[in-house]
């Protein structure tokens, strides 16, 4: 997973609390994703940015925000946590053709 | 929604033999193909990569693809009980931006 790093690991929140994941990337990604994953759903996408400066929706986006700080940065923030946020979450970096790279994951839950 | 359908298995072979994981898609001009591993608690790791018809082959495992059939297969000779993960086929959509991903096969490799 070397080259896309996720901050933090663990988290556990009540439900309420805002909190940011972080993403870094130095493998020089243009396009960077979140993922969600969760038991019997398999990886579901949540936002994406295909370059610095923009961000789209994708299949999960709800109580979700992205910002693409620059081309090295992709962040998710929860504005408000619910139980149903409680998941693995996974950054990704994709190469010019197609291959996707993730990162670590962060063990999310909200109580 | 673009359908990527993997039999979630678990898909149980010995030591020694072949394994062969299966995937379909519905979106009929998807145009690249990825299968991933993904051992327990960690994150998806990029094993195979394929773009046209055909087998492609790297060390023990072969990746094939079917377009006209819309399937793509992965095939893992000698299999290990290291090899036992849960195998995530991946489909860049036609239309879309990001992979789409099957919700995975459970692979188990007997001693």
């Amino acid at each position: 997973n070397a080259g896309v790093t996720q901050t933090p690991k663990f988290q556990v929140l009540k439900t309420g609390q805002s909190m940011t994941l972080q993403c870094a990337q130095d493998m020089n990604h243009n396009s960077m994703y979140w993922y969600r994953q969760d038991p019997g759903m398999g990886l579901r996408l949540i936002y994406y940015s295909a370059s610095e400066g923009t961000t789209d929706k994708g299949e999960v986006p709800n109580g979700y925000n992205v910002s693409r700080l620059n081309k090295r940065e992709f962040s998710l923030r929860l504005e408000s946590a619910a139980p149903s946020q409680t998941s693995v979450y996974f950054c990704a970096g994709d190469t010019n053709t197609g291959e996707l790279f993730f990162g670590e994951g962060s063990r999310l839950t909200v109580l | 929604q673009k359908e990527v359908e993997q039999n979630s298995g678990p898909l149980s072979v010995p030591e020694g033999a072949i394994a062969s994981l299966n995937c379909t898609y519905s979106d009929r001009g998807s145009q690249s193909f990825f299968w991933y591993r993904q051992y327990s608690g960690k994150s998806p790791e990029l094993i195979m990569s394929i773009y046209s018809n055909g087998d492609k082959e790297d060390g023990r495992f072969t990746a094939q693809l079917n377009k006209a059939s819309q399937y793509v297969s992965l095939l893992i000779r000698d299999s290990q009980p290291s090899d036992s993960a849960t195998y995530l086929c991946a489909v860049n959509p036609n239309s879309g931006y990001a992979l789409n991903f099957g919700k995975g096969t459970s692979l188990l490799v007997t001693p």
